[in-house]
């Protein structure tokens, strides 16, 4: 069975400090991983999405940025926190064909103080 | 681009009653319609999809119904309990159309009152 590990799963950073944040995926190969956020409120923003190793396409302008390294390993990262990147950040996978399901995983609470 | 609208964004309802929340997208591509429930502090979990060549799916308590005419659709939850409170997504897609993927709604808050 497929499973989607995120890591960590809370975390603390002061203003202009920089993040990583780590995904990674186990029982399947090529899949599509997503960098979401959730702002205060319920919503679901689509930040990244990679189809491939090195391939990343961004949805949204902003101060992260994101790598595939690994086929199953995906990462969000940004240079120098602002307040406005706090909030709970979801990977999620999905098979490279056939479907659009996406299965999240259990999601990283951010704070910037 | 695909739009999701959801309602209501909040619903409390007493606990054994049905619960229905309704989606509308407006890409008429769209064919296949996902929903999940997520609990506090944790990722969303896929608790029922339906795709466009069927109009309604049943898993137990909870049921989706698709009306490809007036582009919505609905979850409905029978015989709730307290622990179906959490906040519920639809989403929507165009199976093939890119890995971008869903287009999600902006959630409904439900509450079961015991």
């Amino acid at each position: 069975s497929q499973t989607i590990h995120q890591w960590p799963a809370t975390l603390v950073q002061p203003v202009g400090s920089p993040l990583s944040l780590e995904c990674t995926v186990e029982g399947t190969s090529n899949p599509n991983l997503y960098w979401y956020r959730q702002a205060a409120g319920r919503g679901l923003q689509l930040l990244f999405y990679s189809v491939g190793i090195g391939q990343i396409s961004s949805e949204v302008p902003q101060n992260l940025s994101a790598s595939r390294p690994q086929d199953r390993q995906f990462i969000l990262s940004s240079k120098k926190l602002l307040l406005s990147d706090s909030g709970f950040y979801l990977c999620a996978w999905a098979y490279r064909v056939s479907t659009d399901t996406q299965y999240f995983g259990p999601g990283t609470r951010l704070t910037v103080l | 681009g695909e739009n999701v609208e959801q309602h209501p964004s909040t619903l409390s309802v007493q606990e054994g009653d049905s619960a229905v929340i309704k989606c509308t997208y407006s890409d008429s591509a769209s064919n296949y319609f996902p929903w999940y429930k997520q609990e506090l502090g944790k990722g969303p979990q896929l608790i029922i999809d339906i795709r466009s060549n069927v109009g309604e799916k049943k898993d137990q308590r909870i049921a989706v119904t698709l009306n490809k005419t007036a582009k919505h659709f609905s979850l409905h939850i029978t015989e709730t309990q307290p622990e179906d409170s959490a906040v519920y997504f639809c989403a929507a897609s165009d199976l093939g159309g890119g890995a971008d993927g869903l287009t999600f709604g902006k959630g409904t808050h439900l509450i079961i009152q015991p």
